[in-house]
């Protein structure tokens, strides 16, 4: 049982470039969600979703998009990067939110030059 | 913004009882607190909500108080792999909840 998947681990990024972060669940949740973490600050939402086909934005969505076109999978996509993108990216997922137990993935480590 | 205040960190003898304090005083009848940890940078793991019994689980204890503005996490028997930031988060639990709101939470060092 592999939990939430998240790739790459690391990436670095010129300015103006755009990516994908994959991630991935095989627990049949419905909940997923895309948090940021800066230094030394806690985690903070970008986008969520409640089942495939639903999603919508959290605290910080400018800059990212997201999909959901099947309950597995849940990728952010940065249009066109910016260094005040750089952060560690985490995708969590429960099986209907955050007031259960929330799984989160081990992270994506993200540079934007 | 965070509805609850921690200290930013702790010291905990290896074997003894981690006590961790969270204040929430202006916690409504509805919420939920909610306990994670996150060790060196992996992703932040679950450890225990309550509403306001005093709750246990194979990992942790959670005592929140009668009038449930303050709470406290404990760990009876911390090792060195307890070692991480404890985040003490309070947020509604019904239909509709989607976010859950991370401070800067409580780095916990435990010696040996």
């Amino acid at each position: 049982n592999a939990g939430v998947t998240q790739t790459p681990k690391f990436q670095v990024l010129k300015t103006g470039q755009s990516m994908t972060l994959q991630c991935a669940q095989d627990m049949n949740h419905e909940y997923m969600s895309w948090y940021r973490q800066d230094p030394g600050m806690g985690l903070r939402l970008i986008h969520y979703s409640v089942g495939a086909g639903i999603t919508d934005q959290g605290e910080v969505p400018n800059g990212y998009n997201v999909s959901r076109s099947t309950t597995e999978d849940f990728p952010l996509r940065l249009l066109s990067a910016a260094p005040s993108q750089t952060s560690v990216y985490f995708c969590a997922s429960s099986f209907t939110g955050p007031r259960e137990k929330l799984f989160f993935g081990s992270g994506t480590q993200l540079s934007v030059l | 913004d965070a509805k609850t205040t921690q200290p930013p960190s702790m010291d905990c003898a290896e074997g003894r009882a981690a006590n961790l304090p969270c204040n929430h005083s202006t916690i409504s009848g509805n919420e939920y607190v909610y306990w994670y940890r996150q060790i060196h940078s992996q992703g932040p793991q679950y450890i225990i909500h309550g509403l306001k019994n005093n709750e246990t689980n194979e990992m942790a204890s959670l005592i929140i108080t009668e009038d449930r503005k303050s709470s406290t996490l404990i760990l009876p028997h911390a090792t060195l792999r307890d070692t991480a930031v404890y985040y003490c988060i309070v947020s509604y639990s019904g239909a509709g909840s989607y976010q859950l709101t991370f401070g800067k939470g409580t780095k916990l060092s435990v010696i040996p």
